[in-house]
């Protein structure tokens, strides 16, 4: 069974501060791991890909992939209150294509 | 450049009406997906394209689902006998090519009422 699982949530962080949001896997035959954020009503816009294990920076955002653990996590540095959204954790396994989602973690910057 | 596009944005209909839904990629990508999300889940896998096949059908929840992209371009998602269940919101994601590693980009999704 091919299981991704976050926190639900909600997370609140006071504006300025670092989000720390987890995401764990159920299998080991993992490919790639992708980090979405979703505002309310809209559709998942693409933040972060990681496909190896270590860290991986973009602008505030650094992914973290740790396959022997299974968990895969986003740090989001210097929070802005235009980060308050869902993120949701996908992974892809062996050769198939689609991305399995996680239920998704409601961050709430606040002012 | 553009990104993916749906048609229509909402869509209402009632129990055992067909109904269409169309996708258009991002240009130049030859992997196209359909999800569907449900309120507070996150989007659950439906059918992916490479070009013009169906390369993985498996989660489709039944026979009245189906899916063409008869060009390699656009796709459409087709509902026979609707239920109220199917009632979700429909998303389109396309990727340079299949592979594990190439992102999928969203679009905007279509939201399905079944009255």
């Amino acid at each position: 069974q091919k299981e991704v699982e976050q926190n639900s949530g909600p997370l609140s962080v006071p504006e300025g501060a670092i989000a720390s949001l987890n995401c764990t896997y159920s299998d080991r035959g993992s490919q790639s791991f992708f980090w979405y954020r979703q505002y309310s009503g809209k559709s998942p816009e693409l933040i972060m890909s990681i496909y190896s294990n270590g860290d991986k920076e973009d602008g505030r955002f650094t992914a973290q992939l740790n396959k022997a653990s299974q968990y895969v996590s986003l740090l989001i540095r210097d929070s802005q209150p235009s980060d308050s959204a869902t993120y949701l954790c996908a992974v892809t396994w062996g050769s198939a294509r689609q991305l399995t989602f996680g239920s998704g973690t409601q961050l709430t910057v606040l002012p | 450049g553009a990104g993916v596009s749906q048609t229509p944005s909402n869509k209402v209909t009632e129990k055992g009406k067909y109904v269409e839904l169309r996708c258009d990629p991002i240009s130049g990508h030859t992997a196209l997906y359909w999800y569907r999300q449900s309120l507070g889940q996150g989007p659950e896998f439906l059918i992916y394209f490479q070009g013009t096949g169906a390369a993985d059908d498996s989660g489709l929840p039944n026979d009245r689902f189906f899916a063409v992209r008869p060009e390699g371009s656009v796709s459409t998602l087709k509902i026979q006998r609707t239920e109220r269940g199917d009632s979700a919101v429909y998303l389109c994601a396309s990727s340079l090519r299949g592979g594990e590693e190439y992102e999928q980009y969203f679009g905007p999704g279509t939201r399905l009422t079944v009255t």
